[in-house]
């Protein structure tokens, strides 16, 4: 069974930065793309950033690009989201996906980012 | 950049209507969309991917349809647990993108 399980989302100041973790299971991770969508409360799915296979491959939306990262450890299973000079805007639930070619066919259950003072 | 429209925003149907959900790209996608179900407080769960393929485990009751700009969501008789949000999704080229959203609440 796949299963995709998100960790790190709390709530942050404007300008602090947060990582946040998907630990994957139940397929073979190193075989394929995975990506984060993001969800503002009350809004609609935004694709965030993707990482190809071997992590040599990254794309990121525009409103992120220079302050978000996203890597993966295929050895762990593991997919990762670090976030820097967070904004109000940024303050969504985050969701970690898998993504074979850019269709987003199981979702983890999301963690909450909220960036507040 | 694809920009993608739903409509209605909202419809109100009865338990065994049926439902006809529009997304409109802004340019040519070919089939390179997918649908998404989302239910209040749960992940997003595909439902269908390039236009027409049902994934895996979704019942028949779901269909898709179009190709280029005009695509079709179809669900042939809603049952309870159908009354969710639905979003479209397309990945010809980078970035991939989503649509708005269409809410189908009970009438």
């Amino acid at each position: 069974e796949v299963q995709l399980v998100e960790s790190g989302g709390v709530l942050v100041q404007p300008g602090g930065s947060l990582r946040l973790s998907c630990a994957a299971s139940g397929f073979t991770f190193s075989s394929y793309w995975m990506t984060w969508v993001r969800q503002a409360p009350g809004k609609g799915l935004e694709w965030v950033a993707s990482i190809n296979e071997d992590g040599t491959d990254t794309r990121y939306v525009d409103s992120v690009k220079g302050r978000f990262t996203i890597s993966r450890d295929n050895a762990k299973s593991s997919l990762y989201l670090q976030m820097n000079c967070l904004r109000g805007e940024d303050t969504a639930v985050y969701y970690c996906t898998r993504d074979p070619t850019r269709r987003y066919d199981f979702w983890g259950q999301g963690t909450l980012v909220t960036v507040s003072s | 950049e694809v920009v993608l429209t739903q409509s209605p925003a909202t419809l109100s149907l009865s338990p065994g209507e049926r439902a006809t959900l529009s997304c409109r790209a802004s340019q040519s996608i070919s089939t390179y969309l997918a649908w998404y179900q989302q239910k209040p407080g749960q992940a997003p769960r595909l439902l269908i991917y390039d236009a027409s393929n049902r994934a895996t485990g979704i019942p028949a009751r779901f269909s898709g349809s179009g190709s280029g700009t005009d695509f079709t969501l179809s669900i042939s008789s809603l049952e309870p647990e159908d009354f969710a949000v639905y979003y479209c999704q397309q990945r010809s080229g980078w970035p991939p993108g989503f649509g708005p959203g269409t809410k189908v609440d009970i009438k």
